[in-house]
Order: structure tokens, then C-alpha cells, then sequence
């Protein structure tokens, strides 16, 4: 099993440019998440989706917009990046059963100059 | 709303040392507990849970009770070894949102 698997890996954006971060995982869950990671503040939720066909917004959603694909991707996008958006990015997916543990992608750490 | 309250860091501690990271909690109802572990260029995974009161969370030596009265789960181990060198995220989850504390990194010296 892959798991919560994501590209890319690393990426550099000049300010005004969009990308879309890729997120897929292969354990049939139903709850997806978009998080950031900024030092001395943990983890920050950025959109999440409860299910195929609904996203809702986290934390901090400013700036970002989401797409739930299908049941195992689920995308973040950036229109038009500011360096305030430099951070570590990690997607994950969360369990069926009642603990609902979450299962975390490698993370993408986007630069924005 | 809910929130999580994890000790600040970073913790400096020898091989061998005994480990305790204080966690505290707010939150509606009765959430599950965990507590995530990020090494170095990685995403966090889960270290151990609790899904109620009283329950002891434990793994690769390390421990916590979920204490409902005090809502609390601290993080113990009685032996930190170098290879524990990671930051620890303390998180009560429940419904569609987990809460993660601001992490606490821990360096462990030979």
C-alpha cells in the first residue's frame, strides 16, 4: 500500500504564479485534508473535504482554492502565489473507523520568491 | 472552541533520560487522542491513541493516559534513545477536524 502519496516534492514559485498541489490515497477513506506547516505554529488546516463531492473550509483557506476529484485525489491550488504562502504542505486522509486516526502524506515544500 | 495546549520546546535531553511532554486540552465532548510524531523531512505518523477515558496509549516504549478529569495526555518514556529525535504533535480529534498543538521538538544527545 502507497497510502497518502504527493508531487511534487519540492517546488519554487515567483509571486503572481498558480500551481496545483496533487494528492491521491488508496485506503478508501472518505475524509481528505489540506494542512500547512509553518515553524513555531504546527499544523494549520487549509481545506478539508468530508466526502467525495463536498469541501469545506479549514483555518486558513485564504488564497487557496480546493478540488475533490473522486474519492482518492484531492487537489490544492494556488491562483496566484505570495511569498506568505512559503510553507511545508501536507495532504492526509483520516481513518473510517471511530478513532479517527489520520494517515499524512510526505509533504511539499513550496518556496514562493 | 476547541483547542490543545503542548509544551514548548525544544527539549534537550541525554540518552537514557526519562521523557515527559505535557498536553492539555479543550474540546467538546470526548474526543479521541493522539499523539503524531514528525522525524526529519517527513510527515508526521501516528505514535499512540486513546479513544476514552482512562485508556493507556503505548508504543515503541512511549506512553499516555487519557485523563479525562484533568483533560490531559501527557507523553512519557521511561529511556529516550537518539533515534526519538523528532517533534511530537499532541492532538485530540473528533468529527471531521483534528486539533494539532504547536508541536514540541525533542533532541536527544549520545
Amino acid at each position: 500500500n502507497a497510502g497518502v502519496t504527493q508531487t511534487p516534492k519540492f517546488q519554487v514559485l515567483k509571486t503572481g504564479q498558480s500551481m496545483t498541489l496533487q494528492c491521491a490515497q488508496d485506503m478508501n477513506h472518505n475524509s481528505m485534508y489540506w494542512y500547512r506547516q509553518d515553524p513555531g505554529m504546527g499544523l494549520r488546516l487549509i481545506y478539508y473535504s468530508a466526502s467525495e463531492g463536498t469541501t469545506d473550509k479549514g483555518e486558513v483557506p485564504n488564497g487557496y482554492n480546493v478540488s475533490r476529484l473522486n474519492k482518492r485525489e484531492f487537489s490544492l491550488r494556488l491562483e496566484s502565489a505570495a511569498p506568505s504562502q512559503t510553507s511545508v504542505y501536507f495532504c492526509a486522509s483520516r481513518s473510517q473507523d471511530w478513532s479517527h486516526e489520520q494517515y499524512f502524506g510526505p509533504g511539499t515544500r513550496l518556496t514562493v520568491t | 472552541g476547541d483547542s490543545v495546549t503542548q509544551m514548548e520546546g525544544p527539549v534537550t535531553l541525554s540518552e537514557e533520560a526519562f521523557l515527559t511532554i505535557n498536553c492539555t486540552y479543550t474540546a467538546t465532548g470526548y474526543p479521541s487522542l493522539f499523539w503524531y510524531v514528525q522525524y526529519p523531512g517527513e510527515g508526521l505518523q501516528l505514535l499512540l491513541k486513546a479513544t476514552k477515558a482512562d485508556d493507556k496509549g503505548s508504543n515503541k516504549g512511549f506512553e499516555a493516559t487519557y485523563r479525562k478529569e484533568t483533560t490531559s495526555f501527557h507523553l512519557e518514556k521511561g529511556s529516550v534513545q537518539v533515534s526519538d529525535s523528532a517533534v511530537y504533535f499532541c492532538a485530540p480529534g473528533g468529527g471531521f477536524k483534528t486539533i494539532f498543538g504547536a508541536g514540541t521538538r525533542l533532541f536527544v544527545k549520545a
